[in-house]
């Protein structure tokens, strides 16, 4: 079956630190990879998504995604981490025979001064 | 101008009572779909339509009947309220129903939210 593990419930990182969200997918066919973002108490915002072509994907905000067939992974990074990105992070697998999104439990991102 | 809008935003109301949760879309999208994020923050969909015509139905315990009067809006109505139906509901829309067949790539846009509690 169709899954997505993200395996860190909880990152807290410093401002200004780099960060790296992993997420690992269960598919048997070509993936469509997406990493929305929720802040309290608001609703899901696309960071970034990958389709087909270059592996390494750019998004808003300044984060970054990287697909790697071999792993099954599509880890978010971002160089320098800001206050305003502590939020909720979520994986999601696009099923390419349906409409379907299946989401990741997701992360959620802490971040100190 | 909001892409995708709810209401209400807070909804609170008694096991047995019925509520309904609206939802519009601006984005002149064919597709809409209800999903439901649990206390873990777990996000599932519920159902998506195309063009008014149901087309994922997951499942769905059938207290919950989805309504879409033109492909601008898609209700939830939710009959015979249950303590496990306390979550958020998120509304999304994608511009097509077949984007991820074609491979183009349609992402969906979320709504705010509506947090039920039922008590």
């Amino acid at each position: 079956a169709q899954s997505v593990t993200q395996p860190d419930i909880h990152i807290t990182v410093s401002e200004g630190a780099s960060l790296e969200l992993r997420c690992n997918y269960s598919y048997g066919a070509t993936p469509y990879l997406f990493w929305y973002v929720q802040s309290p108490g608001q609703g899901l915002q696309l960071l970034l998504k990958y389709f087909s072509g270059d592996t390494l994907v750019q998004g808003i905000k300044g984060f970054e995604a990287e697909f790697k067939r071999s792993q099954s992974s599509f880890n978010l990074r971002k160089p320098s981490v800001h206050w305003s990105d502590a939020a909720e992070y979520f994986c999601a697998v696009g099923l390419y025979n349906t409409d379907k999104l299946i989401f990741g439990t997701g992360t959620r991102l802490q971040v100190f001064p | 101008d909001t892409a995708v809008s709810q209401t209400p935003k807070y909804l609170v109301t008694q096991m047995g009572n019925d509520k309904s949760i609206k939802c519009e879309q601006n984005l002149g999208h064919d597709t809409m779909y209800w999903y439901k994020q649990d206390s873990k923050k777990f996000l599932k969909i519920m159902f998506s339509y195309n063009n008014k015509e149901l087309i994922i139905n997951e499942t769905v315990p059938n207290r919950f009947s989805p309504k879409s009067p033109d492909k601008a809006h898609l209700n939830l109505h939710i009959n015979s309220l249950e303590l496990g139906d306390s979550a958020v509901y998120f509304c999304a829309s994608s511009q097509d129903l077949l984007g991820i067949y074609r491979g183009l790539g349609y992402e969906q846009y979320f709504g705010p939210g509506t947090r039920l509690t039922v008590t």
